[in-house]
């Protein structure tokens, strides 16, 4: 089942610079998209959301836009800091499962000081 | 911030035994979810809960899996005959809303 597909395994950005994360998905119900943050051994900590009427939403440095048409999110965080480090999984929802995400396989991203 | 409460942190069981895992959700939550993670894979849904009852099930959630809801503020997950292959961190879910979907830090379950 890969509905939601993150294909970078991996990220790696200097502290300050534009660290941008992809996720593509193929469901076409889905409707909701968010992005969480997780360190190792914790549970998955919220980020960021979109709606699929919108095709950007901002707060503070995170950044989601949405491209419907190609089937793609993307993550954008500006500027970096070390303290990001962490894994960012995208998860999408909707048609008949209101609430049940399903997850990309996740991006390592790291930012160097 | 509200949270979501996950116990115990860490299970470890022998195989064929009984585990039940804790969780209080956060209190004007009215959905509430388990996932699971096993190590290097992704989080994978295991089972959704609204009006006490289940709303959905993934495959994985088998005849060996049930959850309740045994008062106001417990949210529980139970695996009747642990099998090695059970071991995964569990991830316990509340939300009012799609946008207020927050997770518990996770139970990490060891069948040895």
């Amino acid at each position: 089942d890969q509905q939601v597909k993150q294909n970078s395994p991996s990220l790696s950005v200097q502290e300050g610079r534009i660290s941008i994360l992809n996720c593509d998905y193929t469901n076409s119900m889905f409707d909701y998209f968010l992005w969480y943050k997780k360190y190792p051994a914790e549970g998955p900590t919220f980020l960021i959301s979109i709606s699929s009427i919108k095709d950007k939403n901002e707060d503070g440095r995170f950044t989601v836009f949405l491209n419907k048409s190609a089937k793609h999110l993307s993550l954008h965080i500006v500027p970096s800091q070390p303290g990001d480090s962490a894994v960012y999984f995208c998860a999408g929802s909707g048609g008949t499962s209101y609430g049940k995400l399903t997850f990309g396989q996740g991006t390592i991203l790291t930012v160097h000081p | 911030e509200p949270e979501v409460t996950q116990t115990p942190s860490h299970q470890v069981t022998q195989m064929g035994q009984e585990v039940i895992l804790r969780c209080v959700p956060i209190s004007n939550h009215l959905y509430f979810y388990w996932y699971r993670q096993i190590l290097g894979q992704k989080v994978e849904f295991l089972v959704s809960f609204y009006n006490n009852e289940i709303s959905e099930k993934s495959e994985i959630f088998d005849d060996q899996f049930s959850v309740e809801r045994p008062d106001g503020s417990n949210f529980t997950l139970k695996i009747r005959s642990t099998k090695l292959e059970d071991s995964a961190m569990y991830f316990c879910a509340s939300s009012a809303s799609r946008s207020s979907y927050t997770f518990g830090s996770g139970t990490r379950l060891t069948v040895v």
